[in-house]
């Protein structure tokens, strides 16, 4: 079973700030990796899929890079509407299963 | 606009059975994977199942192998779970999910979710 870890667990900045979160898997996912931000009382969104390929309709200040077992979320700007928590999520070729990390909240500080 | 659309929570008791259903619309529901993800404060966001078009391939977490099902009527755009045998760690916001493409677990769409309560 492949775990992610997710770090910091809590990033306090201000708007404008960039924003970088890491995921860690512990083997090789290739580039499996999907980045989810979700918000209190919502559903998760989908940001980012395949490591790097930006979901319909998320804004250009997101992005993600990494291959194998480390990954990284930047939001280059943080604009009020981004302060939430932000899961990674990867999907294994056998057995075909999917896991989450635990997420960083990014919040105000 | 799609829409997905969970019911059949509630509180059951260990052991127990309870049956999720899910009623999709707004999008050509035969041609897309379909996925169950569940979120409890204890367990963080967990991928629960998914389930290939036509319901031929069905892939589960090893939490609920054994346990849980899944299924779909294509003819009815509704996807389902069922749940047997009921443990207290499966407590928890089920919430259903769109496959963006092919089976890769990549969710786009998310219902609001139907909470699952397991206690005696």
């Amino acid at each position: 079973e492949i775990v992610l870890t997710q770090s910091p667990a809590t990033l306090s900045l201000s708007p404008g700030d960039r924003a970088t979160l890491s995921c860690r898997a512990s083997q090789s996912v290739t580039t499996y990796v999907a980045w989810y931000q979700q918000k209190p009382g919502q559903a998760p969104r989908l940001l980012i899929y395949d490591a790097t390929d930006r979901a319909t309709g998320i804004p250009a200040r997101f992005s993600g890079s990494g291959s194998g077992t480390d990954f990284t979320l930047t939001i280059s700007s943080l604009e009020p509407e981004d302060f939430a928590v932000y899961y990674c999520q990867q999907r294994s070729n056998w057995p075909p299963v999917s896991s989450f990390g635990p997420g960083t909240k990014v919040d105000l500080k | 606009q799609v829409q997905l659309v969970e019911s059949g929570g509630g509180l059951v008791k260990p052991g127990g059975s309870l049956r999720l259903s899910c009623a999709a619309s707004g999008f050509s529901f035969s041609d897309y994977y379909m996925g169950w993800i569940r979120q409890s404060p204890e367990r963080g966001l967990e991928w629960v199942s998914c389930i290939s078009y036509s319901g031929t391939n069905l892939y589960y977490a090893d939490s609920v192998k054994g346990r849980f099902t899944i299924s779909r009527d294509n003819a009815k755009n509704s996807l389902y779970l069922q749940m047997n045998s009921l443990r207290a760690e499966d407590t928890a916001l089920y919430y259903c999910a769109r496959d963006l493409r092919l089976g890769n677990y990549y969710f786009d769409y998310w219902g609001l979710g139907t909470l699952v309560t397991v206690s005696s």
